[in-house]
């Protein structure tokens, strides 16, 4: 299963409204999470089941989606969520990872 | 503290082996699914590999770009988790992080990942 995130560069304002979208090559129900990467960082996990935001993540984070494609939208950009975020699938072996999309300040 | 810490990294001809090390805390290993995922430097995030828990049987399941290289094992007496790289070749130049599923299910995510091993293959 190939999972395909648009845009892969995305230059947005603190304050601005952003949602990136995750596309599945086939459907995967809603077994999708979502994670955010700062340089030099491991991972960290935002959003699991594709809506269910993790304990500790800000409010401003939200997915939602099923099937095949999924949103990741952060309400209002702040200055420390500049990072590149990635979604991944856990439906079915391999598990894999979208290509990653980073967020810049304009 | 749940957490992880990677080990074991370095400078590796091509061909050679490595061992990485993954020691876990404040969870137990053995009731868990573990994982581990690489970054080449510049790049996405891959899959590498699963270890299924103690109650399915420690089974495991590979990416096909390393399947027949690489092996997942680990030991419960240390709560640590294994990955023994063989064959190395350029392209497995990577940090090579390894993280926990909690949820030994389909649907599951990667809820707590290690600081990363670095492992460089180049003569």
């Amino acid at each position: 299963i190939q999972l395909t995130q648009s845009p892969s560069f995305l230059s947005a304002s603190v304050g601005d409204k952003v949602t990136i979208t995750c596309r599945a090559s086939q459907a995967i129900n809603n077994y999708l999470a979502w994670y955010q990467q700062k340089p030099g960082k491991a991972p960290k996990l935002l959003i699991s089941a594709a809506s269910t935001l993790q304990s500790g993540v800000p409010s401003r984070f939200s997915g939602s989606g099923s099937g095949t494609e999924f949103t990741l939208t952060i309400s209002s950009l702040q200055p420390e969520d500049f990072a590149t975020y990635y979604c991944q699938h856990l439906h079915s072996y391999p598990i894999t990872f979208g290509q990653g999309t980073r967020l810049e300040i304009k | 503290e749940v957490q992880v810490v990677e080990s074991g990294g370095g400078l590796v001809q091509p061909g050679g082996s490595l061992r990485l090390s993954c020691a876990a805390s404040g969870f137990s290993l053995s009731d868990h699914y573990m994982d581990w995922v690489r970054q080449a430097p510049g790049r996405g995030l891959e899959w590498v590999g699963r270890s299924r828990n103690k109650a399915n049987s420690y089974t495991t399941e590979y990416a096909a770009s390393v399947k027949g290289r690489f092996t997942i094992s680990r030991d419960d007496s240390k709560n640590s988790l294994y990955l023994q790289m063989n064959s190395l070749n350029i392209e497995d130049t990577a940090v090579y992080y390894c993280a926990r599923d909690p949820t030994a299910d389909w649907g599951g995510y990667f809820d707590c990942w290690g600081q990363g091993a670095l492992v460089t293959v180049s003569s």
